[in-house]
């Protein structure tokens, strides 16, 4: 099945510095990504959905000077996370979907393994 | 976005069917029901998905009701690596793409 890699897998962060995670499509072009965070024992949330060559847009309640996505090729999107809190600790996740043989939209979304997030 | 409800949890022994069910009263006529699982400390993971008819694959089946107000995912037989947190969820077939995840059904196996 299709790939999708994060990285990093865990990071530990101080509180006010910026933190960047990849999120690359390893067999297939991904048009589109998403991101999640999740807290412990909840749900996952979407925070936003990125396309290839514009700008992300942002779910309602997510800063978009906070968390900034960059879709600059059809294999990677990163989501940063600029002047970090310890609020900000959660487990964030992308996830892509893209086409297919025949450029067909694939219905399935893959799931990087997501990053574990630690601000202290 | 049409909603989904689940069981926050159940059990099942191990090597044993397991079937977890799923209403979705409000679904319309584009949405295809989706199944992901997660397991702990992963991403969720494409389990299946489906429209009107039932669906088979090689990690489990789906099995929709006629007026496709529920949906049942079904483990033939529940391993300990199917003890996840399971999302029933309904995606609109007519270009979204984006997933919105509810409470899920955590799946506990027991051996």
């Amino acid at each position: 099945g299709a790939v999708v890699s994060q990285h990093p897998s865990r990071v530990i962060c101080k509180s006010g510095t910026s933190v960047k995670i990849e999120c690359r499509s390893l067999d297939f072009q991904a048009t589109t990504m998403f991101w999640y965070r999740q807290f412990p024992k909840q749900s996952l949330m979407l925070m936003a959905t990125s396309n290839e060559g514009s700008k992300a847009t942002y779910e309602q309640g997510v800063e978009k000077d906070k968390f900034l996505i960059n879709h600059a090729s059809l294999t990677l999107s990163t989501l940063t996370v600029t002047s970090a809190h310890p609020e900000d600790s959660s487990f964030y996740i992308c996830s892509a979907r893209g086409f297919g043989k025949g450029g067909r939209d694939r219905a399935e979304a893959f799931f990087g393994q997501g990053t574990r997030l630690t601000v202290v | 976005d049409a909603k989904t409800t689940q069981p926050n949890s159940m059990e099942s022994n191990e090597e044993e069917p397991v079937h977890l069910p799923c209403n979705h009263s409000t679904i319309s006529g584009t949405d295809y029901i989706h199944w992901y699982r997660q397991l702990p400390s992963q991403g969720p993971e494409y389990v299946i998905h489906g429209l009107t008819s039932n669906v088979n694959n090689r990690m489990a089946s789906l099995a929709i009701a006629e007026d496709r107000k529920s949906s049942t995912l079904i483990l033939h037989r529940a391993t300990l690596r199917d003890a996840a947190v399971y999302y029933c969820i309904l995606r609109k077939g007519t270009g979204a793409n984006n997933l919105f995840f509810g409470t899920g059904t955590r799946l506990t196996v027991i051996p």
